[in-house]
């Protein structure tokens, strides 16, 4: 299995609390993702990066925000959580163009 | 905007038949196609990558095709165990973002 570890893997929190969600890659992949995974829905890209401190925006990123400062760290940030946000959140690395590597996942409910 | 769809969405089917599982795309401007399985409550195992330039991929009873004119890709399963017993998700690559179909999830009984 690719060197992929999401942190923490379940929480609950409180709507209006901040989260952040921590993605940790051994492997030196360029390329970081998250997702989201919601029934009826499939998993839908939140944010991207492509490189240190280069990141984008995804298919759902309202509500989110990213950083990543080392090649090995991928962070991602729900400033105000609101109940909408309870997810599996899934975090993933490749190099271009190639096959993506998919973390464990870390279960979020926001009450 | 590219669309991805699966089906059947559920599957059920005795132990050792063979499947064929379907994947549909609407853009055709693919870089590759990528199967995964995911078990209840854990992450996605990549299965298979196809490049745009590739027509099928195998891995052991696994075999997946891409015809890129059509936005197809079916897998392939050749004699199917309980183990089998998973969703398997399709996701076309645009650009260096996946998109996901929303799976088919396959039980195969004894």
């Amino acid at each position: 299995d690719a060197g992929i570890t999401q942190s923490p893997r379940h929480k609950v929190t409180e709507t209006g609390t901040p989260v952040t969600l921590r993605c940790h890659q051994t492997e030196n992949h360029r390329y970081m993702y998250w997702y989201r995974q919601d029934p009826g829905h499939g998993l839908r890209l939140i944010h991207y990066s492509y490189g240190v401190k280069d990141t984008d925006k995804g298919e759902v990123s309202d509500g989110y925000s990213v950083s990543r400062s080392k090649t090995e760290d991928f962070l991602l940030t729900l400033e105000s959580a609101t109940s909408s946000q309870t997810s599996v959140y899934f975090c993933a690395i490749s190099e271009s163009s190639t096959e993506q590597f998919f973390g464990p996942g870390t279960r979020l409910t926001v009450l | 905007k590219q669309e991805v769809t699966q089906i059947p969405a559920a599957l059920s089917v005795p132990e050792g038949e063979n499947l064929v599982l379907n994947c549909s795309f609407t853009d055709s401007a693919i870089y590759n196609l990528q199967w995964f399985r995911q078990d209840p409550g854990k992450g996605l195992t990549s299965l298979l990558l196809i490049q745009s330039s590739q027509r099928e991929q195998t891995s052991g009873r696994l075999n997946a095709s891409l015809d890129k004119s059509s936005g197809r890709s079916t897998l392939y399963i050749a004699a199917s165990q309980p183990g089998d017993s998973a969703t398997y998700l399709c996701a076309v690559d645009n650009t260096d973002k996946l998109i996901f179909g929303t799976g088919t999830r396959l039980q195969v009984f004894p």
